[in-house]
């Protein structure tokens, strides 16, 4: 069973959809990090969560430490958000080593 | 403030031919990780250097191999090149915090082709 685990792999939604990504983990962490990276384009970081929940324009992440779960959320989509979104946790279980999850490929439909 | 720079952006090589790639991280950044994303595949942890020591090293042949300089600087070296190394190599540096934490900035990647 890996580390960290996302889902769905796939989403494709229809514009204006409210979307949601979600990620858990099994390992003690110091922090998570949601990443976003374009089709040929560079990744780009999103979040970085200990505790809690934050907000950037349309999107949203959460994290319940105590349920080792986060959740990425996406309000309004436009195809402009389609791109591959990617959680990877430091874990100090392993010397504080990221663990990646495989991603979620998102296309989102105008 | 400028990014991660990584150089060259593109290279080409034969099997058998050793590369070297370099990542310039984030001025301030201590922290450099390097990783290899091949089509389809999703990110895959080569090494992170932290004040010039490897902190942590993924699961890769001995022929991957890496270092980091004085001035955070740090260069990756491919041995003996195979096709199966054809890949975009990855850099970000992070700011660490006393609790390990720090946002990841990536620079743009090394694109390698082995023929």
């Amino acid at each position: 069973k890996n580390e960290v685990e996302q889902s769905p792999q796939n989403l494709t939604a229809q514009e204006g959809e409210f979307i949601t990504i979600n990620c858990s983990y099994s390992v003690g962490i110091s922090a998570l990090h949601w990443l976003q990276q374009h089709p040929g384009g560079g990744i780009v970081s999103l979040f970085m969560l200990s505790s809690g929940k934050k907000k950037h324009g349309r999107l949203i992440a959460t994290i319940n430490i105590q349920e080792k779960h986060s959740s990425l959320h996406i309000t309004a989509s436009h195809p402009r958000d389609s791109a591959v979104y990617i959680c990877a946790v430091r874990s100090w279980d392993s010397n504080y080593q990221l663990i990646w999850g495989a991603g979620t490929k998102l296309i989102i439909k105008p | 403030k400028a990014g991660v720079t990584q150089t060259p952006r593109y290279l080409i090589k034969t099997r058998g031919q050793q590369v070297t790639l370099s990542c310039s991280p984030i001025s301030g950044h201590r922290s450099v990780s390097w990783y290899q994303q091949t089509p389809g595949q999703g990110l895959q942890f080569l090494f992170e250097y932290f004040s010039e020591t490897q902190r942590n090293k993924g699961n890769f042949p001995g022929r991957f191999s890496g270092r980091q300089f004085s001035n955070s600087r740090s260069e990756m070296n491919v041995s003996t090149l195979e096709l199966g190394d054809s890949a975009l190599y990855l850099c970000a540096s992070s700011l660490e915090t006393g609790l390990n934490t720090g946002e990841l900035f990536f620079g743009e990647g090394s694109r390698l082709t082995v023929l």
